[in-house]
């Protein structure tokens, strides 16, 4: 079973649609968690940190369940800039910063 | 402030050469780690350096070895490359060990023949 496992994509939605995504971490270890936003042929740029109580950025809610060893990243009223893959993060902060990347989920908003 | 940057942008070698990459931090930044990404993957893990020294390594052999100079910035070298060597190599620097937020580079993408 790899660390990092995301939902495989890719979604394609309409613009203005709700999506969601869902990552689920093997290692009851991990300390931190993050989604990153990667777009074609670019660099990942942190989208956010996720916490356990939950946290929202504008259009972008990111939800944690340490029980279950699941994040999820909600957006809201899709917008064509939204197209991109994310990359859902697991920092396990041992003597180093162990990151582990899931292999991420493409979105495609269509007009 | 500067942001992180690496070169070169493109690079082809062929089986068996050597390649050195490498990686300015952004200003500011001690700590710097080496991912590679193959085509339609998450970037893996390679290492990370923390003021000159190597401070945790990920599943890569050997023939991966990096640097970290006085002034943050560090080089990714690859000896006796292989066809699935070929990847986008990023980097990535962050402000200190306990921080959570790393800025990546472009990244160098490496194509071996």
């Amino acid at each position: 079973r790899k660390e990092v496992e995301q939902d495989p994509g890719p979604f394609n939605v309409p613009e203005g649609a709700t999506v969601a995504f869902n990552c689920t971490y093997s290692n009851s270890a991990s300390q931190s968690f993050f989604w990153y936003r990667q777009d074609c042929r670019k660099e990942p740029k942190l989208l956010m940190s996720v916490y356990s109580s939950g946290n929202e950025d504008g259009r972008f809610t990111a939800q944690l369940n340490r029980a279950s060893q699941y994040i999820s990243l909600l957006i809201r009223d899709s917008k064509l800039s939204d197209s991109a893959t994310y990359l859902c993060v697991v920092n396990m902060e041992t003597s180093y910063d162990k990151v582990i990347f899931g292999p991420g989920t493409s979105l495609s908003v269509i007009p | 402030e500067t942001g992180v940057t690496q070169s070169p942008t493109h690079l082809i070698k062929t089986r068996g050469q050597q390649v050195t990459l490498r990686c300015s931090s952004q200003s500011g930044h001690n700590t710097v780690s080496w991912y590679q990404q193959a085509l339609g993957q998450g970037p893996q893990f390679i290492f990370q350096y923390y003021r000159e020294e190597e401070n945790g390594r990920g599943n890569f052999p050997p023939r991966f070895s990096g640097l970290q100079f006085p002034n943050y910035s560090s080089e990714l070298n690859v000896n006796a490359l292989e066809l699935d060597d070929s990847a986008l190599y990023l980097c990535a620097s962050s402000s200190s060990l306990a921080s959570n937020e790393q800025f990546f580079g472009p990244g160098t993408r490496l194509t071996v023949l």
